[in-house]
């Protein structure tokens, strides 16, 4: 099946540092990806939706300067969080999909600001 | 305001057990997706329904939709500590294009061995 690796993992850090998750579509070009942020115990959120060459489409709420989202390619997606502070401590997931297949995983992301 | 609302919130059973799990919506719908999450994870998908469908079997799970009651069941049959997890249901955003996906709150099952 389709595999969809996002990392790192977990990344803990000090408040006002930037930090960067991958996403990658293994097996399959990645037409659109989406970033998901979830609370504990809560469902996902949708942040933002990204098509590989062109400009990230953020949910309302959303602050496109502190979530940074770059899709260079057709496999690769990044959400940079800028400048963070312990509000923006959360899980975050991406997935990605093709004209084809329902959305794809990744294992997400569990950042931690200090 | 939230599409997909799952209940049970949480639901624990025993190995061997059915587990049943409903969603409801609010908007009128063109497929709806049931995924899992284990702790700590991202989500697995489970299973597809598009609204011309009433029912669909993968393995030990049976989806049913209802799209004149707005209502979908997760069915998992003969449950397995393994199966233990959060489900959730997802509907496409009422109009979007690009597979953009509402999901639920959630059913935590636990399953004891």
């Amino acid at each position: 099946g389709a595999v969809v690796s996002q990392h790192p993992s977990r990344v803990i850090c000090k408040s006002g540092t930037s930090v960067k998750i991958e996403c990658r579509s293994l097996d399959f070009q990645a037409t659109t990806m989406f970033w998901y942020r979830q609370f504990p115990k809560q469902s996902l959120m949708l942040m933002a939706t990204s098509n590989e060459g062109s400009k990230a489409t953020y949910e309302q709420g959303v602050e496109k300067d502190k979530f940074l989202i770059n899709h260079a390619s057709l496999t690769l997606s990044t959400l940079t969080v800028t400048s963070a502070h312990p509000e923006d401590s959360s899980f975050y997931i991406c997935s990605a999909r093709d004209r084809t297949q329902p959305q794809h995983f990744g294992d997400g992301t569990r950042l931690s600001i200090l | 305001s939230q599409q997909g609302e799952e209940d049970p919130q949480a639901l624990s059973i025993q190995e061997g057990e059915n587990a049943t799990m409903n969603c409801s919506y609010k908007t009128s719908i063109n497929n709806l997706q049931w995924y899992r999450q284990n702790s700590g994870r991202g989500l697995v998908h489970l299973i597809l329904i598009r609204s011309n469908e009433r029912e669909k079997h993968s393995g030990r799970l049976r989806v049913t939709l209802d799209t004149s009651k707005k209502s979908s069941s997760l069915l998992i049959t003969a449950s397995r500590a393994a199966d233990t997890a959060s489900y959730f249901c997802a509907t496409p955003y009422y109009g979007g294009s690009q597979g953009n996906l509402i999901f639920g709150k959630g059913t935590k099952l636990s399953v004891k061995p």
